[in-house]
Parts: structure tokens; sequence; C-alpha cells
């Protein structure tokens, strides 16, 4: 398996207060990226990043933000959470653009009360 | 835009069945093909993929699929399935000069012993 966390792994919190979601690779993979997984939508690309600092949006961005300081780790921000955000979340990395792989993480489950 | 349709969202087979779950694509261009699986509580995993050559793609776990590109399909198949093949199967296209995939709906699979 690509070394590949996420933190924390299960996470209940209210509606409103900011909630930040961590990846971490060792695999020194240029790509990142978040999705979101619910029933009946599969996964859907939030934000991805294609190197330190830059990131760009995905199918569902609204709501959400990124950061990525460092190759090893990219940030997703909830700035004001929503029971609409109530998801899993699973990162996911690739070293090259087009036709690689992405591997992904073992995910984060978020409850907005 | 791409999108990605897996008609079956869920099938129940015995044991030793064989397999067959559809997959179509939406994009005129080329295309990267895979086909992912979620055992249940875990993250997702390469089941196999097709960036060209032979279309007909053999996996892990004694999976294929076949790319048509006249049908825009790339539907995966294994002649005799297991309990433990229970999980849940993305198929996922990654077209054009893009790193993103595009998630279908996935299909359940629950086998029976």
């Amino acid at each position: 398996d690509a070394g590949i966390t996420q933190s924390p792994r299960h996470k209940v919190t209210e509606t409103g207060t900011p909630v930040t979601l961590r990846c971490h690779q060792t695999e020194n993979h240029r790509y990142m990226y978040w999705y979101r997984q619910d029933p009946g939508h599969g996964l859907r690309l939030i934000h991805y990043s294609y190197g330190v600092k830059d990131t760009d949006k995905g199918e569902v961005s609204d709501g959400y933000s990124v950061s990525r300081s460092k190759t090893e780790d990219f940030l997703l921000t909830l700035e004001s959470a929503t029971s609409s955000q109530t998801s899993v979340y699973f990162c996911a990395i690739s070293d090259r653009a087009e036709t690689d792989t992405q591997y992904f993480g073992p995910g984060t489950r978020l409850t907005v009360l | 835009a791409q999108s990605v349709s897996q008609h079956n969202h869920h099938v129940i087979l015995s044991e030793a069945a064989s397999l067959e779950l559809g997959c179509n694509y939406s994009y005129g261009g080329t295309v990267n093909l895979f086909w992912y699986v979620q055992y249940p509580g875990q993250h997702l995993q390469l089941l196999l993929k097709y960036f060209s050559g032979d279309p007909l793609v053999k996996g892990i776990k004694g999976f294929e699929a076949e790319f048509i590109k006249s049908k825009f399909s790339f539907n995966l198949r294994k002649p005799s399935v297991q309990w433990s093949d229970t999980a849940e199967y993305f198929c996922a296209v990654n077209g054009g000069a893009t790193n993103k995939l595009i998630f279908g709906t996935g299909t359940l699979l629950a086998v029976q012993p």
C-alpha cells in the first residue's frame, strides 16, 4: 500500500465549527487530491494540488479550502461546517498527471450535527 | 463534460457465478480507464487499469476488463466470484490532458456463500 495516512480517522463536529483534515504521504508524489464519497454519488473531487502551494478546484469545491505548504502534507479545511458536508473524505496521491494511477488513503469519516 | 455510468447499482450473486459489471463513459478522445474496489470499511484499491495496447486487461484476484472504444465501454468481468469479492466496485475515467479522475457511482456486489 502507498504510504498515505489521514487524520483524524473519525470526527463528529457541530454546524458552524471549522474543521481541518490532514493527509500525509511518504511517497514524495507530486499530485494530491481530496475526494468526498457519498451514497449514490461515488467519489467526487473537491480540490487537488499539483505541487507545493499549487492547488485547483474540483467538482464540489464550495465550502472547502485547501493548503499545501510541504510536498508531504495536504490539508482540507471546512471553514464553517454544514450538515451537507457529512461524508467520508478520501485523500489520494499520484506521481504524474494523465496516465498515472491514483492511490487512496484510509479515509476520514466526518459527521456534522 | 466527462461522465461515467455504472448501470448496475446493486448486484447479488452466488459463489461460483460469473460476474460482469458495466461501465460506460462519455468522452471522445483518448482515455485512461480504471476499476477500483472498496472492501467493507476499507479504502479504494486499484483492481486494474487501461492506458493503451491490448484492450483486454487483466488485474488482480482474477478480474479482467475489456475496453471497447466503439461502445465507450470498459466492463469488468470475473468468471467465478467468491464470497470475498463482496465489495463496492468503481469505474473511473481520466480523459485528455488532465489528471482528474471521474468516478462512476459504484456497484455494490454481494456474493452469497
